[in-house]
């Protein structure tokens, strides 16, 4: 089964760069989608494809995703993006696969 | 405006069925494939299933801990998604959230608020 791992926890300063890391095997050849989830609420999807970003969401919010790791970053962060952030890929056999996601602490 | 409102959840107990319902509206409801995902309480997303869209056949996919007691169908008529779910288990006690589903190269672009579902006896 395709596994997607994901550090438990981020923190940064208000107006700092935050970086999460997605790892799994060669996930390059892969789709990555990232989702933020606020405490209570639904997830909402801030990048899809590797890089490309919903209508609405913000330019800070940007990804990557090279041989076996994704990241999203989040530059110039705010308080309100405190939250749960998942990465997603596709994968053949096991169809939707989450990572285990990170929770990012504004400091 | 596109919205997905679940419904359906509440308090069951080991070996029982359940039906949550998902309205759908501000898209073609007929032409949109569709997720069910859940979150256990505390824990990270876990994809259940998807319907494909009637245009390209309508068919099912389901993760592994939910093969054979979960079915996923939908209501053209009503624009409502549904899941079935026989057998539960305590380890399906969750939030379940319904989400369009764009395919592996888009995600999973529009979520409900989820419903929770409660497993005890």
């Amino acid at each position: 089964s395709y596994v997607l791992t994901q550090a438990p926890s981020v923190s940064v300063a208000p107006g700092q760069t935050a970086r999460f890391t997605c790892g799994g095997n060669n996930i390059r050849r892969k789709s990555v989608h990232w989702y933020q989830q606020k405490p209570g609420q639904a997830p909402v999807l801030v990048i899809y494809n590797d890089s490309d970003r919903p209508s609405g969401i913000p330019e800070r919010f940007s990804g990557s995703n090279s041989e076996n790791t994704a990241t999203l970053t989040i530059s110039s962060v705010e308080a309100g993006d405190e939250a749960d952030y998942f990465c997603q890929v596709w994968d053949n056999s096991d169809l939707w696969v989450f990572g285990g996601g990170t929770k990012l602490t504004v400091l | 405006e596109v919205q997905l409102v679940e419904s359906g959840g509440g308090l069951v107990k080991p070996g029982e069925s359940l039906r949550l319902s998902c309205a759908v509206s501000g898209v073609t409801f007929r032409n949109t494939w569709m997720s069910w995902v859940r979150q256990a309480p505390g824990k990270g997303l876990e994809w259940v299933g998807r319907i494909k869209s009637t245009t390209d056949g309508g068919a099912t996919d389901y993760a592994a801990p939910v093969k054979g007691r979960f079915t996923i169908s939908r209501d053209h008529s009503q624009n409502t998604l549904f899941l079935q779910m026989n057998s539960l288990k305590t380890e399906d006690t969750a939030v379940y959230y319904c989400s369009t589903d764009s395919g592996s190269y888009y995600g999973l672009e529009y979520w409900g608020q989820g419903t929770l579902v409660t497993v005890s006896s």
